[in-house]
Order: structure tokens, then C-alpha cells, then sequence
């Protein structure tokens, strides 16, 4: 089955460091993949996606590009901030039928000022 | 416009008592899902609803589980003589019920089991 595994946390970085997340995935096919964020006392809220080989989504700074060679989908960050801080979930669908979500285990990532 | 809202927000109860989950979708989503995110286990994907059929259970992890959706908007989530290790957060999901990536789940800020 689909599966999705992403490196363990906590990651902690102080302000204005590079942040990557790595997230590697199994599926059959070819599925979109997804980061989601988690922040504290909060529900998840999409990040970024991407639909297909070499795309590349981007949100509020941050960026991963679907790489169907190395079966990746990092994420990443020039310089993060404070408020950056929460669990980031990588997660993929089929591109057929209803698309559930299949995640990864949350990495969660501490800043200090 | 309303986000996806879950009641109760905290619930607790002693092992072997009911209990019910309550998710309220965005206005106009087709689609409905549960995921259950416990520690240690990230987050598992437990049902979907297409309007009011379910046509995957495939993740409610025992019988005790049950879930209906009425009227193609609310859904429950009900768990039968819980047991501690039912004990994680409930999220609900909606969407319009799109093929793959254009399917963006809205999620709703969860309600937190905890079975004592």
C-alpha cells in the first residue's frame, strides 16, 4: 500500500536558519503529494502541494518540488522565523477516485529567536 | 464562510461508555472524512463519505466504530465500549470530492478522546 515517511523531530533551528524536512514516499502511480502544518492549539491547514513529476509548489516561503526519480518531496526554507514553529506533515492521494490522504508521521520543528 | 467545525473539542469518558463525534463540513463539500491522530501512530485515515454512502471503511480499526452522515452534511463518529487505546485526536476533513490534487481537504480542529 501507499506509504509515506518523513524524517523524525523534533528539528530545532534558531531564526533565520535553512530548514529541511525530508519525506520520501511508495505509491502505485503517480500521486500528488502534500506538506501540511500543524500549529499549535490548531488544525492542519495545507502548505503546499504538487500534482506531478518536477512541479514545484510554494507557500508563505516555503518550497518542495515532487521528484518521482528519488520518490521525494523535501521541504524547505531559506530562513525561518519563530513563527514557524509546528508539526509539518508530508502526505500524498491517488490521482484516481476519492483521494484520501496517506501521511507521514509529523516532524515537528522548534525556532528560537 | 465557516471552516469544517468538530464537537465536542474535549471529551472524556471512562473505558467501556459510547461516544459520539460530531463534525460539521464547509457548506457545499461532497466529500467527508475522519482521520484519527494518535501519539506514535501520525495520523490514520478511518472513513470516507460521498454525500451520505460510505464507500470506504476500510480504516475504522474495529467494529466499535461507526460512523453515518446525514442529509449529505453532518456526520458522527461513534465508538462503542471505548478502550484506552482508542484514546487520540479525531480530525474531520471536508472537500468537494475532486479527483487527486485539485482534492484540497479542509480540516477541522479535532476532538480529543481521552479514555480513562
Amino acid at each position: 500500500g501507499d506509504s509515506v515517511t518523513q524524517m523524525e523531530g523534533p528539528v530545532t533551528l534558531s531564526e533565520e536558519a535553512f530548514l529541511t524536512i525530508n519525506c520520501t514516499y511508495t505509491a502505485t502511480g503517480y500521486p500528488s503529494l502534500f506538506w501540511y502544518v500543524q500549529y499549535p492549539g490548531e488544525g492542519l491547514q495545507l502548505l503546499l502541494k504538487a500534482t506531478k513529476a518536477d512541479d514545484k509548489g510554494s507557500n508563505k516561503g516555503f518550497e518542495a518540488t515532487y521528484r518521482k526519480e528519488t520518490t521525494s518531496f523535501h521541504l524547505e526554507k531559506g530562513s525561518v522565523q519563530v513563527s514557524d514553529s509546528a508539526v509539518y506533515f508530508c502526505a500524498l492521494s491517488s490521482n484516481s477516485g476519492y483521494s484520501t490522504l496517506t501521511f507521514g508521521k509529523g516532524t515537528m520543528l522548534l525556532v528560537s529567536p | 464562510g465557516a471552516g469544517v467545525s468538530q464537537s465536542p473539542s474535549n471529551k472524556v469518558t471512562e473505558k467501556g461508555k459510547d461516544v459520539e463525534l460530531r463534525c460539521d463540513p464547509i457548506s457545499g463539500h461532497t466529500a467527508l472524512y475522519w482521520y484519527r491522530q494518535s501519539l506514535g501512530q501520525g495520523l490514520e485515515f478511518l472513513i470516507y463519505f460521498q454525500g451520505n454512502s460510505a464507500p470506504d471503511k476500510s480504516g475504522l480499526p474495529s467494529d466499535r466504530f461507526s460512523a453515518e452522515r446525514t442529509g449529505g452534511s453532518v456526520s458522527t463518529l461513534t465508538i462503542q465500549r471505548t478502550q484506552q487505546e482508542d484514546s487520540a485526536v479525531y480530525l474531520c476533513a471536508s472537500s468537494l470530492g475532486l479527483a487527486g490534487g485539485r482534492n484540497e481537504q479542509f480540516f477541522g480542529p479535532g476532538t480529543r478522546l481521552t479514555v480513562l
